[in-house]
This record gives structure tokens, sequence and C-alpha cells, in this order.
């Protein structure tokens, strides 16, 4: 089935300092997502990209869609510690509800 | 106003056991999806609904797993003859279709299963 290459696994990094995280594919994505799921909550959307090259933020967060479609990336600038948990990505492949996950990046902050 | 609900939050059984899972999605929410998390991995897509079309099942692993949504609401996902490897967090999200583009998808906080 699609596959979505996420990585790193899991970052461990100081308050303040900017993070950056990716998903690869050997599919092409019509649609990236990104998610953050806190401990014993569901994933909340954090940033949708629709389009290739389309670079879109959300407050310290930023999100690109690659050119070929089949990458995305997320940056935290300046990160907090509130910034804990993990991030997903998803994409689909030009249905409005199936998605493909990534296994996830676990982020600790360190106050 | 309230988000998407799930019951029971935890739930321990014993292998060859039947469980229920029930989701409440938010009002006025016509499509309702069941996904499952095993530990380190992603969402795993198991089924989806949309007002009253034929649910998309493509994503159950098994004919142990079935599920319901009665009145276009409230949905049950159930395992029947529960296995070890059923253990996971199982998360419902619903949403409103949009005008374009994925709709949006608001998860609720997952059952965990524990299947001993």
């Amino acid at each position: 089935g699609q596959q979505l290459n996420q990585s790193p696994q899991s970052m461990f990094i100081q308050e303040g300092e900017d993070v950056s995280m990716n998903c690869t594919s050997s599919s092409i994505f019509n649609t990236w997502l990104w998610y953050k799921q806190d401990p014993g909550e569901g994933p909340v959307l954090l940033i949708a990209l629709y389009k290739a090259g389309e670079l879109t933020s959300n407050g310290r967060l930023t999100a690109q869609f690659g050119i070929t479609r089949k990458d995305s990336f997320l940056n935290i600038s300046a990160s907090i510690p509130s910034d804990v948990g993990i991030y997903f990505c998803a994409g689909s492949r030009g249905s409005n509800y199936k998605l493909t996950f990534g296994k996830g990046t676990l982020l600790t902050v360190n106050p | 106003g309230a988000g998407v609900s799930q019951s029971p939050s935890n739930k321990v059984t014993e292998k060859g056991k039947d469980v229920e899972l029930r989701c409440d999605p938010i009002s006025g929410h016509t499509a309702l999806y069941w996904y499952r998390q095993s530990l380190g991995q992603g969402l795993e897509f198991l089924i989806y609904f949309q007002g009253n079309s034929a649910p998309d099942k493509s994503g159950l692993p098994s004919d142990r797993f079935s599920a319901e949504r009665t009145g276009g609401s409230v949905s049950t996902l159930t395992i029947q003859r529960t296995q070890q490897e059923d253990s996971a967090v199982y998360l419902c999200a619903s949403s409103s279709p949009g005008t374009s583009g994925v709709d949006t998808q608001y998860f609720g906080p997952g059952t965990r299963l524990t299947v001993l």
C-alpha cells in the first residue's frame, strides 16, 4: 500500500531552538496535511497544503508542499515546551476523505 | 461546542471476547471515520461513513471488524473474537463536507484497547 516515510522518528531539543521534520513518498499526493497529537488526545490539524510548491505558515509553524508532490516538510521556529507531542504528516491522492499517515515524529522540548 | 467523544476511554478484554467501541461525532457532521493507531505507528484508516451513502469499508483488516452508524450520528465499531494484535488506540473523527479539497477531520480522544 501507499507509504509515507516520516523523519526523524524523535527529536530532543532545547526551548528556543528551531526544528524541522519531513515526509517523503514514492507516490504523488495531491494534498499534504500536518497534524499534532498530544498525549491522550486525538490529532489536531495544523496546516493543510493543496498545491505543489505551496509554502504556508501558521504562527511559528511553516510547512511546504514539495515541487515533486512526493514530499513535504514542517518547520517549527523558537520552540516552546507546549510544542511537545507527536507530529504526523498525512497525504491524500485525490480523495476528500481517505488519508495516508506517516508514523509520526515525537518532539520533546527541554525547558 | 462539544467535540467528538468516544467511550470507553480504556478497555481491557480477554482474547476471544467481543468488544464495542462508541463514537459520538460533532453535531451536524455528516461524515464519520474510524482509525486504528498501533504503538509507534501512524493512523490506519478503517472505515468511512458519509450521510446515507454506502460506507467505505476498505480499511477493515478482517471480517472480525464491523461498524455501524445509526441515524446518521452515533457509530459503533465492533471487534469480534479479539486477538492480541487488535490492541491499539481506536480513533474516531467526524467532518462536515467542504466545497473543495480534503475535509477537515476532527478527532476524538480515542479508546485504548488492550487484549490480554
